[in-house]
């Protein structure tokens, strides 16, 4: 079955980098894209980009865009999103997601927890 | 920000049938497909309805999904103290070139 397995929590300080991994397993990792999307603590849900996992091609969200960077290592089955120069508001936990045939973010990981505090 | 409008709340007593609106533009619900998410506290959430009025597989015929122009609706019926959670719809947004997500409705089984 579709899988995906996300790295731990995170704390970071204002200004810095965070990076968190997904990791795919249950099908062909090549084969379909995967979304970020973000939930701050009490809030809706903020889709954040896209990635194709086989091209490596990449689409943002206007707001985020310049400081998100999404990736990909093939041969291990991960995709990674790397957020910089964070803000407090960056506060989240963040979730990577599989599409399915049509395109719709279907398959969730379990979340990852980034905290921006000083 | 939330492209797509939900009411914040809805409610209901078991066995009532509960309806929560999603409002979008041509942009978005007018020119793509619908989907529902449920999210149960402390959960990723669940995909409860794709491609406007699909159901997965495990996911009871109580809940159903309709669209019209560029609104949607997700219905429950026969509400069940387990379907309270956040329900949210999503859609893919043709000038945004990204995925947009509804305001997000939490339901409430009195």
């Amino acid at each position: 079955q579709v899988q995906l397995v996300q790295s731990g929590a995170e704390v970071k300080e204002p200004g810095a980098s965070v990076k968190v991994s997904c990791k795919a397993s249950g099908y062909t990792f090549t084969s379909y894209d995967i979304n970020w999307v973000r939930q701050a603590t009490g809030q809706g849900l903020e889709w954040l980009g896209w990635m194709n996992p086989y091209s490596g091609n990449t689409g943002y969200a206007q707001k985020i865009q310049g400081r998100l960077t999404m990736t990909r290592n093939t041969s291990i089955s991960t995709a990674y999103m790397e957020l910089s120069s964070l803000r407090s508001e960056d506060t989240a936990v963040y979730y990577c997601v599989r599409v399915d045939g049509s395109g719709t973010p279907y398959y969730w990981g379990q979340g990852t927890l980034v905290t921006v505090s000083s | 920000q939330s492209v797509l409008t939900q009411p914040p709340s809805a409610s209901g007593t078991p066995g009532q049938r509960v309806t929560i609106s999603c409002s979008g533009s041509s942009s978005n619900i007018g020119s793509s497909y619908v989907y529902w998410y449920q999210q149960l506290p402390g959960t990723a959430p669940k995909v409860l309805i794709y491609r406007n009025n699909q159901r997965p597989s495990g996911v009871p015929d109580r809940f159903s999904g309709s669209k019209s122009d560029t609104s949607a609706s997700l219905a429950i019926s026969g509400l069940r103290s387990e379907d309270e959670a956040d329900y949210y719809c999503a859609a893919w947004d043709d000038s945004l070139s990204g995925h947009v997500f509804g305001t997000g409705t939490k339901v409430t089984v009195l």
